[in-house]
């Protein structure tokens, strides 16, 4: 079946201007995970969604970054007023949530982002 | 909070060469713990993990609650094994912890 999938796998944009990222996890996955991957910094939790529940957005790294998973599946990552240090590989992971360690996280690709 | 430590960046080899990515963490809970691998231009994708004390690819990896510490290992490395490995944590329903990774280059 199809994997996790991102768009767009690129983006270039400057110094101020908004983004948009969109993520389409494995169909019937209840979570869903941002994660950031940076040289220099590895991987870093961003935000995670478990069906209605509240999402964790414990890991956002300031107010300009948001999240939002519409309908329990598809997710978009928006970060504003883009800054050179958001330049990063942007994760997209789902997984089925299972307890005691048998939970496994699907990633999808990446969306490359470049800040100039 | 819990942390993972993976000290080495890089880890080179030859291939036939035994292997060993360390990997420490620190929780005061019980840990679930991952190895993650990324080959080149392929995605992340799990490894194995600790609960199923199973060899993949030739892989183990013990968790030792003594030393914390959940390192990987392989007796032969091959030149397919070549990639990022990632050690990661997870407690309960939450995201994973990851560490920073190391390299493993196996040269012919």
């Amino acid at each position: 079946g199809a994997g996790v999938s991102q768009s767009p796998s690129n983006k270039v944009t400057e110094k101020g201007k908004d983004v948009e990222l969109r993520c389409d996890p494995i169909s019937g996955h209840t979570a869903l995970y941002w994660y950031r991957q940076s040289l220099g910094q590895g991987l870093e939790f961003l935000i995670y969604f478990q069906g209605n529940s509240a999402p964790d957005k414990s890991g956002l790294p300031s107010d300009r970054f948001s999240a939002e998973r519409t309908g329990g599946s598809v997710s978009t990552l928006t970060i504003q007023r883009t800054q050179q240090e958001d330049s990063a590989v942007y994760l997209c992971a789902s997984s089925l949530d299972l307890a005691g360690g048998l939970d496994t996280q699907y990633f999808g690709p990446g969306t490359r982002l470049t800040v100039l | 909070a819990q942390r993972v430590t993976q000290p080495e960046k890089l880890l080179s080899v030859f291939k036939g060469a035994p292997v060993e990515l360390k990997c420490n963490y620190s929780y005061s809970g019980s840990p679930e713990l991952f190895w993650y691998v990324q080959y080149s231009r392929q995605r992340l994708q799990l490894l194995l993990r600790h609960i199923s004390r199973e060899s993949i690819k030739g892989f183990t990896a013990d968790l030792n609650k003594g030393e914390t510490s959940f390192h990987l290992k392989k007796p032969f490395a091959q030149e397919e094994d070549s990639a990022m490995y990632y050690c990661a944590l997870r407690r309960g329903r939450r995201a994973l912890t990851f560490g920073s990774g190391t390299r493993l280059q196996v040269q012919p």
